[in-house]
Formats: structure tokens, C-alpha cells, sequence
């Protein structure tokens, strides 16, 4: 089954202490992004990355790293969290190049609070 | 700034009724345009993708674009009480990067 994964599905951690959250995709897609869904502001990308070693910041990068080194995975990492980082976050995938057909897949999304 | 802007509602509308979902967007060199359908607590799903102006249809959900006005809407027509979602619209130009608006509440009652 084409999906998109990510864990942990919930998690409540405490200021300042290191996190990821993984997303992984089974589908052979070139490009990765993450979101963050806040209420009243909608969908909001973090990083993006178009292949493996190739990542791009996106609207609201700061306070968050990413790595893509296997085409399959791209992690989030939250270096220090802080509370204005609670939220609910999506990992997506799908085809890269020029296409104009490009259905983006979700996962089913991680909901973090930091306190 | 790209912006894409849609109404937060929550629209309304009975059984069977038709509901239309409107989004404007600033960035007169978008090419693709999305609409997602997001259930409460879960992931956003696409259900159509629109990128010439006129209507495309699929079942019961019509988009329509319209470029010189930057305008794209979402038409569901014989609405369900399963349609009760909010509705995401997407704008992507030539980047990697799409654009999201706010979403629109969507509340279909019996």
C-alpha cells in the first residue's frame, strides 16, 4: 500500500530537550516536505527537499533542521524545542520534476506539545 | 508575499444542497491549483487539481479557474453530511513550494 509514515504520532516533551520525528514514504517519490497546522493559519511548509542531499527552506524554517540522506526518509529534528513549536505537523510526498500532475500524499501527521 | 486567501466560514448548507468554496490568490504566475479536503484530526487529501481556466469535473466536485481574475473555486454539488470537512485550496507556480490558504469550515446538515 502506497503511504506515507510518521512517528510518533503524539508526543508532549519539555523545553529544550532534542527531538525527531521521522517520516518515511514507500512510494519512490523525489521530493519530501514538511508543514506545520496551526489554528487559524493553516498549512505552513518548514523544509522541502527535491532528492537525497537536496534541501531548501521553505516559509517557516527556523528552530527546525532536516536531513535527506536515503530517498525513502526525511526527517524532522527539533534541536532545542520551544513552546511556540507546539503543533501539528505533516510530512508529504510526491513525484518531483517538471510534471504537472502531482499529487501530494500526506502522512497522517504528528501532534507535539512542548512545554 | 504570496498569498492565498479563502473564506474561514464555516459554510453551511442542507443535504443535496450545493456548496461553493471560493479561493483568491496574489501570485498572478501560479500554474497549478489544488483543492484538499481535511477531516477533523486528520491529514489533508487531494480531491482536485485544476491548471487551464474553465471547469474541470470529477463525480460531484467541479473546480473552476479563472487566471485573469486569480480565482479558483470548488463546486459539490448533492452535498452529503460526509462532505462535513474543511476544505484546503493549494496554489503552486514554478517552484517546489505550494502555497496553502486557511481553509474553508464546510458543515453539510440533514
Amino acid at each position: 500500500e502506497a503511504q506515507v509514515t510518521q512517528n510518533p504520532r503524539y508526543l508532549i516533551t519539555v523545553t529544550g530537550k532534542k527531538l525527531t520525528v521521522t517520516c518515511s514514504q514507500n512510494m519512490n517519490h523525489e521530493y519530501m516536505s514538511w508543514y506545520r497546522q496551526d489554528p487559524g493559519l493553516g498549512l505552513r511548509q518548514i523544509y522541502y527537499s527535491m532528492n537525497v542531499e537536496v534541501t531548501d527552506k521553505g516559509d517557516v524554517p527556523e528552530g527546525y533542521k532536516v536531513s535527506r540522506k536515503e530517498k525513502r526518509n526525511f526527517p524532522l529534528i527539533l534541536e532545542s524545542p520551544s513552546p511556540n513549536q507546539t503543533s501539528l505537523y505533516f510530512c508529504a510526498s510526491r513525484t518531483g520534476g517538471a510534471r504537472d500532475t502531482d499529487t501530494q500524499y500526506f502522512g497522517p501527521g504528528t501532534r507535539l506539545t512542548v512545554l | 508575499q504570496k498569498e492565498v486567501e479563502q473564506n474561514s466560514g464555516p459554510l453551511s448548507v442542507p443535504e443535496g444542497a450545493i456548496a461553493s468554496l471560493n479561493c483568491t490568490y496574489s501570485d498572478r504566475g501560479s500554474q497549478s491549483f489544488f483543492w484538499y479536503r481535511q477531516y477533523s484530526g486528520k491529514s489533508p487529501e487531494l480531491i482536485m487539481s485544476i491548471y487551464s481556466n474553465g471547469d474541470k469535473e470529477d463525480g460531484r466536485f467541479t473546480a473552476q479557474l479563472n487566471k485573469a481574475s486569480q480565482y479558483v473555486s470548488l463546486l459539490i454539488r448533492d452535498s452529503q453530511p460526509s462532505d462535513s470537512a474543511t476544505y484546503l485550496c493549494a496554489v503552486r507556480g514554478g517552484s517546489y513550494i505550494p502555497t496553502f490558504g486557511r481553509g474553508t469550515s464546510l458543515i453539510v446538515h440533514p
